[in-house]
């Protein structure tokens, strides 16, 4: 069945990166398309970044410049690196298979970042 | 941006009722591209619907979508215990792709 299973979440200070990763099984990783989804603590969801099977990569405004979106076919994992980190990234960060820039048919579990000093 | 407003923000009905979550968007939303989410505490979304109307695999009939243009509809015919949940709508009709702010359906 189809898994996806996000890590690296942690406390960081404000101005500082962290790499989160997302592993995933059960399907063909390189014919898919991924994406970031964000959930702040009580609140509902953003999107995040995008990423094509081909490399292509799309971000919200609020993470353009500081967020990278990456995939490692080979290894079927997606990465997100986060630098300049804001209180405002605070969030359950999800990993998403993205139906060709469209919907999210399935997700993972998340990861919770915690940017505060 | 295409801003999506759901009402109510809370629903209250008991296992057996029939809910309507409603979901309204700022502009039309293309080829009625928009998507239903279930998530319940702790947990990942899990697509409920898209294209307004189709139920994705493993969703029983019971849910159903509906609407078009700005205006969506999701209708749960009779709750089960296992329903109570918050629904959130999201449109894939224009870029950035966005979210509704929730409905929670919860146990009158």
């Amino acid at each position: 069945q189809v898994q996806l299973v996000e890590s690296g979440g942690d406390l960081v200070k404000p101005g500082g990166s962290l790499r989160l990763s997302c592993e995933v099984s059960g399907f063909t990783f390189s014919d898919y398309y991924m994406s970031w989804i964000r959930q702040a603590p009580g609140k509902g969801l953003e999107w995040v970044s995008y990423i094509s099977s081909s490399g292509r990569t799309i971000y919200a405004d609020s993470v353009k410049g500081r967020f990278t979106i990456s995939r490692d076919n080979g290894r079927n994992s997606l990465s997100l690196q986060m630098n300049s980190l804001r209180a405002e990234d605070t969030a359950v960060y999800f990993c998403a298979r993205d139906r060709g820039f469209t919907y999210f048919d399935y997700w993972g579990q998340g990861t919770l970042v915690t940017v505060s000093s | 941006e295409i801003v999506l407003t759901q009402s109510p923000d809370t629903l209250s009905l008991s296992p057996g009722e029939r809910a309507t979550l409603s979901c309204r968007a700022s502009q039309s939303v293309s080829i009625n591209y928009l998507a239903w989410y279930q998530q319940k505490p702790g947990q990942a979304p899990r697509l409920l619907i898209y294209g307004a109307s189709s139920r994705a695999t493993g969703i029983p009939d019971r849910f159903s979508g509906s609407g078009s243009g700005t205006d969506f509809t999701l209708t749960i015919s009779r709750l089960e215990p296992e329903d109570f949940a918050v629904y959130y709508c999201q449109q894939y009709g224009s870029s950035p792709r966005t979210f509704g702010q929730g409905t929670k359906v919860e146990i009158k």
